[in-house]
């Protein structure tokens, strides 16, 4: 069964510290890794997708890495704005037509303090 | 491009009502799902559709179900409410199995 763990549960950063979070998984081999943002009262928001280990994909403050066991959201200087949940996704091989199935982790709250 | 909607926004139903939860999207997907978030849990996938006329089972379908007549519609029907049916509910849609979805914004659902 695929599994995802996400960590830390929460996050608090003043404004300009940067961090990162770890979204560890276990799949029987990864077709595709997710990381989506979700403010509250919303739906996810996509943002990266990851294939292979060693793959880094960026976007302003936000950057995502993966290796065979975990992937991390770095976060460069973040601000106020940054705030949200952060969820990781991951999906198998082979699910393409049994409804591109992806596991969620939990996800990470993270709380930029100006 | 509205993406993916979702109707309505909140509902508060009684112990054996039914309802249906409305989704549309406007971005010509062949793929579509129904998600439910509860506190501290991750997204679980009730019910998907992988074109008109198709429709499949995903990790927790018990007491949901769906139509999709369109390539743009797909409503969840919630027969018999439960509390547990109590959460969130997000409608999705990708263009094929393996790219990235997009979700709508939620329809919050409380069952007394």
């Amino acid at each position: 069964e695929d599994q995802v763990t996400q960590s830390p549960e929460a996050l608090r950063l003043q404004e300009g510290e940067s961090s990162s979070l770890n979204c560890s998984y276990t799949v029987s081999g990864l077709r595709g890794l997710f990381w989506y943002r979700q403010d509250p009262g919303k739906g996810p928001e996509f943002l990266f997708t990851l294939y292979s280990a060693g793959e880094e994909k960026e976007k302003e403050r936000l950057k995502a890495t993966l290796t065979k066991k975990e992937s991390f959201l770095h976060i460069t200087a973040p601000k106020p704005e940054d705030s949200a949940t952060y969820l990781c996704a991951v999906q198998a091989p082979g699910e393409e037509t049994s409804g591109s199935r992806l596991t969620f982790g939990e996800g990470t709250q993270l709380t930029v303090n100006p | 491009n509205a993406g993916v909607t979702q109707t309505p926004k909140f509902r508060i139903l009684k112990i054996g009502q039914s309802m249906t939860l409305q989704c549309t999207q406007d971005m010509n997907h062949n793929y579509m799902y129904w998600y439910r978030q509860d506190p501290g849990m991750g997204l679980k996938l009730i019910y998907y559709s992988v074109g008109a006329g198709i429709t499949d089972k995903g990790e927790v379908p018990n007491g949901y179900n769906v139509s999709r007549s369109t390539t743009e519609d797909f409503p969840l029907r919630l027969e018999l409410a439960a509390p547990s049916q109590t959460s969130v509910y997000f409608c999705a849609s990708s263009k094929t199995g393996y790219n990235e979805q997009f979700f709508g914004p939620g329809t919050r659902l409380t069952v007394l």
